[in-house]
C-alpha cells in the first residue's frame, strides 16, 4: 500500500519556540494531506487540510497562526507550531489519501509525539 | 453533521474470546466507512472498510458488514489474540461534498493471554 512518512517521530521543546513537522508521500503524489492531533486516549481531531499549491483550510476552532501549514510540493507538507507551549504537546499525525480529494481511502503516517516544557 | 458512535471501552477479552465493538454512525447520502487499527505509539492502519450497503470489509479475520438499515458497521473477530490489542477506530467518509474523515472516539481492546 501507499506509504506516508513523518519527521521528526518525537521532539521536545521549550516553550516560546517553534516546531516544523514534515508529512511526506513516499510513492504517490498528494494534492491534499490531513493534519490531526491526538490527545492521550481520545481520537483525531482534525485541524487543517492541506492543499497543494494554496492556503491550508482551517477547522473550526484551529488557530492558523499557531498552526503554519505549507504544502509545499506534491509529496510533502509541513505544519509548524509556532511559539508552542505545554499545552500544544499532543501527537500529530497526517493522512493523504492517494488520488486526491476524491479518493475515499488515506493512508497515514506514524505521527510526531510533541512535548512543550 | 456526521458523526460516528462507537462503544466506550477498554474492552478486555481472554486470549481466543470473541469480539464485537460496536459502532453506528449518521450521515448523508452514502458514506464509506472504515475501521482503522492503532498500535500503541503508532499511527493509525487501515484495518477494513466497505463501500456500500451490505458490503462485508474483512482483513486478519477481523469483519464488518456495512448495514445501512440499521447505520452500523460492527467489528467482529471469532478468536482474538494478545497481539490484537490496540485501539480500534470506526470512522466514515460522506461521499457527499468534501470528503474529510470522521471518527469515533475509538476502543482500546486488552486481551491476555
Amino acid at each position: 500500500g501507499a506509504v506516508v512518512s513523518q519527521h521528526p517521530s518525537w521532539v521536545i521543546c521549550k516553550s516560546g519556540t517553534s516546531v516544523k513537522i514534515e508529512c511526506r508521500s513516499l510513492d504517490f503524489q498528494a494534492t491534499t494531506m490531513f493534519w490531526y492531533r491526538q490527545f492521550p486516549k481520545q481520537s483525531l481531531m482534525l485541524m487543517a487540510t492541506s492543499n497543494e499549491g494554496s492556503k491550508a483550510t482551517y477547522e473550526q476552532g484551529v488557530e492558523k497562526d499557531k498552526f503554519l501549514i505549507n504544502h509545499a510540493s506534491l509529496t510533502l507538507s509541513t505544519l509548524t507550531v509556532t511559539s508552542a507551549h505545554p499545552e500544544d504537546s499532543s501527537f500529530y499525525i497526517c493522512s493523504a489519501p492517494t488520488s486526491g480529494s476524491g479518493s475515499n481511502e488515506q493512508f497515514f503516517g506514524p505521527g510526531t509525539r510533541l512535548t512543550v516544557l | 453533521g456526521n458523526s460516528v458512535t462507537q462503544m466506550e471501552g477498554p474492552v478486555t477479552l481472554s486470549e481466543e474470546a470473541f469480539l464485537t465493538i460496536n459502532c453506528t454512525y449518521t450521515a448523508t447520502g452514502y458514506p464509506s466507512l472504515f475501521w482503522y487499527v492503532q498500535y500503541p505509539g503508532e499511527g493509525l492502519q487501515l484495518l477494513l472498510k466497505a463501500t456500500k450497503a451490505d458490503d462485508k470489509g474483512s482483513n486478519k479475520g477481523f469483519e464488518a458488514t456495512y448495514r445501512k438499515e440499521t447505520t452500523s458497521f460492527h467489528l467482529e473477530k471469532g478468536s482474538v489474540q494478545v497481539s490484537d490489542s490496540a485501539v480500534y477506530f470506526c470512522a466514515l467518509i460522506s461521499n457527499t461534498g468534501f470528503q474529510k474523515l470522521v471518527f469515533g472516539t475509538g476502543t482500546r481492546l486488552l486481551v491476555s493471554p
